[in-house]
């Protein structure tokens, strides 16, 4: 168990539909990242939050979104989902950016 | 543009065997450098990082990685594997500004007993 608690662990869902993956951070951290893993894509890095506040973005669709609650659990929200949404969503959280991040064990999401 | 680059999609290698996997960068500004490992079915997990200092970097399970910045590199060895090194390797590179993490496309490393 990394600490980085991810939930659900598998997702399936039509296409159309919206879903919210779910993260909470290590205890004491206060980053979180979010990065989609597909096999033609690689490991892309979605959105950074710290302390509540979205730092940076990456490679993000518009349909996708994500916040960072008080008590410092994430939520990535996926809506109007297409069959190339299928993909493990993976969480990270570090206390200090840029240090290296512990993984969660990921959603794997399939959009059928 | 940030680039992380990893020369072998799949390695095999027999159990005892010497490992060096290669990781060439693109980044502008100060980089640390990361070498993550995913076992079948598991999450990322940190197996060593650069951030400065001595470029000769150990860490877990018997791993070390040379930075030689000359070269952008920092290639990952191991001087004897083992069939528990069955996995995927991953480099990643970031600055120290965001914490951002751009990846390489990985190397499956398949190790026969």
């Amino acid at each position: 168990d990394s600490g980085v608690t991810q939930t659900p662990k598998h997702l399936i869902t039509a296409t159309g539909q919206r879903v919210t993956l779910r993260c909470s951070p290590r205890s004491g951290d206060l980053s979180v990242y979010w990065y989609q893993q597909s096999l033609d894509q690689g490991l892309q890095f979605l959105i950074h939050y710290y302390n509540g506040e979205e730092r940076a973005k990456g490679n993000i669709l518009e349909r996708f979104s994500a916040q960072q609650f008080p008590d410092l659990h994430s939520e990535l929200n996926l809506s109007s989902l297409e069959l190339g949404d299928s993909a493990l969503y993976f969480c990270a959280s570090s206390v200090v950016s840029g240090v290296g991040y512990t993984f969660g064990s990921g959603t794997r999401l399939t959009v059928v | 543009a940030q680039s992380v680059s990893q020369h072998n999609h799949h390695v095999i290698l027999s159990e005892a065997a010497s490992l060096e996997l290669g990781c060439n960068y693109s980044y502008g500004g100060t980089v640390n450098l990361f070498w993550y490992v995913q076992y079948p079915g598991q999450h990322l997990q940190l197996l060593l990082k650069y951030f400065s200092g001595d470029p000769l970097v150990k860490g877990i399970k018997g791993f070390e990685a040379e930075f030689i910045k000359s070269k952008f590199s920092f290639n990952l060895r191991k001087p004897s594997v083992q069939w528990s090194d069955t996995a995927e390797y991953f480099c990643a590179a970031g600055g120290t500004s965001y914490g951002k993490l751009t990846f390489g496309q990985g190397t499956i490393l398949t190790v026969h007993p």
